[in-house]
């Protein structure tokens, strides 16, 4: 089956620098990925959606200045939280639909952050 | 009022027993359905996509009532690998998915 890839999938950071974290589609092309934030006993939330070569959408309540989104080719997003704070400690998830008229998505293993 | 809302858990049950979830939305023009499993610290995984005629996979029954905005989920002779958080997810007109926050299940021996 199709295959989404995240990267790191770990990360421990301080207060104030930046981290970017990847998600790859390995054996398809993705026009659009969706990255998501889940806080522990939470549900996924959608933070945006990224569109290849065109800017991200962004769900309300979501600075987009803080969390910069790039999907420069078909087969690659990233997701870069600036500025970090303990607050953002987080699993950010990314995701892809295998064929647009089908509605599976497909997750990355998904990226634990831990700001200091 | 949540998007998709499912029945607060955990669910403790027995192996062999048999455990139905249930999940609301609220809006009724969402266009798909699915129940998503979750294991611990794990990214989400399809379980199956949930249709207006009901369907069955294995020991696992979906079913969706669009009139009520409700959609269950039926887990038959529960296996203690069925311990997940199971996902109730809607998806929306602009292709987006929306997911409840999850119903804990722990199958004991």
């Amino acid at each position: 089956g199709a295959v989404v890839s995240q990267h790191p999938s770990r990360v421990i950071c301080k207060s104030g620098t930046s981290v970017k974290i990847e998600c790859r589609s390995l054996d398809f092309q993705a026009t659009t990925m969706f990255w998501y934030r889940q806080f522990p006993k939470q549900s996924l939330m959608l933070m945006a959606t990224s569109n290849e070569g065109s800017k991200a959408t962004y769900e309300q309540g979501v600075e987009k200045d803080k969390f910069l989104i790039n999907h420069a080719s078909l087969t690659l997003s990233t997701l870069t939280v600036t500025s970090a704070h303990p607050e953002d400690s987080s699993f950010y998830i990314c995701s892809a639909r295998y064929r647009e008229a089908a509605g599976e998505l497909f997750f990355g293993e998904g990226s634990r952050l831990t700001v200091l | 009022r949540k998007e998709v809302e499912q029945d607060p858990g955990p669910f403790n049950v027995p192996e062999g027993a048999t455990v139905a979830f249930n999940c609301t939305y609220s809006n009724s023009a969402s266009q798909s359905f699915f129940w998503y499993r979750q294991d611990c610290r794990k990214e989400p995984k399809l379980l199956m996509s949930v249709y207006s005629s009901g369907n069955e996979d294995g020991r696992f029954t979906a079913q969706l009532n669009r009139a009520s905005q409700y959609i269950s989920l039926l887990i038959r002779d529960s296996k203690l690998s069925d311990s997940a958080t199971y996902l109730c997810v809607v998806g929306t007109l602009g292709g987006k998915l929306i997911f409840g926050q999850g119903t804990e299940l722990s199958v004991k021996p």
